[in-house]
């Protein structure tokens, strides 16, 4: 199993470009996040997904968009990107039935935004 | 609202020591808890991962216990090594359903050969 994939591993975009970050998992897990990782603010949750079709909000999600077309996949899209989205961007995933709910986390995108 | 706190935020110890990472949070009613590993650079990789219900486990040199009631865990490494030198995070999730891990600021770890 290749677990959780991200896509690319780095980008610079200049302010008010749209692009998106692409996650995919071979586990079949059900659920899937993203979240950015900043110094001094750990890890927050932007998006997530309980399964094909359901996304929901975390924490921090304006500016970003999310889609679940496929258990696979789940992009994270960002809109118009600014500076403050300057960040380093994590996909995880885990499965839904019961029992541990370990979350698998990707290698990460780092994205500055200039 | 759920927080989450790892003291120290960097710890340096020499090759060969014991060591303990600590890990407290706020709220008693979570689900599970996680301890992940990030090497610089790079992505979270999972070590051990507590329910609720558990008071410890254990993967080979690593043990994480969990006492609920006080909102501690802590991860002891045995028998340190400089391959061991690397931010240790630990997460909690508030119930079954819930997507969100709420993260530590991590501890810093430096094994000096």
């Amino acid at each position: 199993n290749a677990g959780v994939t991200q896509t690319p591993k780095f980008q610079v975009l200049k302010t008010g470009q749209s692009m998106t970050l692409q996650c995919a998992q071979d586990m079949n897990h059900e659920y899937m996040s993203w979240y950015r990782q900043d110094p001094g603010m750990g890890l927050r949750l932007i998006h997530y997904s309980v399964g094909a079709g359901i996304t929901d909000q975390g924490e921090v999600p304006n500016g970003y968009n999310v889609s679940r077309s496929t258990t696979e996949d789940f992009p994270l899209r960002l809109l118009s990107a600014a500076p403050s989205q300057t960040s380093v961007y994590f996909c995880a995933s885990s499965y839904s039935g019961t029992g541990g709910r370990e979350q698998y986390f990707g290698p990460g995108t780092r994205l500055t935004v200039t | 609202k759920q927080e989450v706190t790892q003291i120290p935020a960097a710890l340096s110890v020499p090759e060969g020591e014991n060591l303990v990472l600590n890990c407290s949070f706020t709220d008693s009613a979570i689900y599970n808890l996680q301890w992940f590993r990030q090497d610089p650079g790079k992505g979270l990789t999972s070590l051990l991962l507590i329910q609720s219900s558990q008071r410890e486990q254990t993967s080979g040199r690593l043990n994480a216990s969990l006492d609920k009631s006080s909102g501690r865990s802590t991860l002891y490494i045995a028998a340190s090594q400089p391959g061991d030198s690397a931010t240790y995070l630990c997460a909690v999730r508030r119930g079954q359903g819930a997507q969100k891990l709420v993260f530590g600021q991590g501890t810093r770890l430096t094994i000096n050969p």
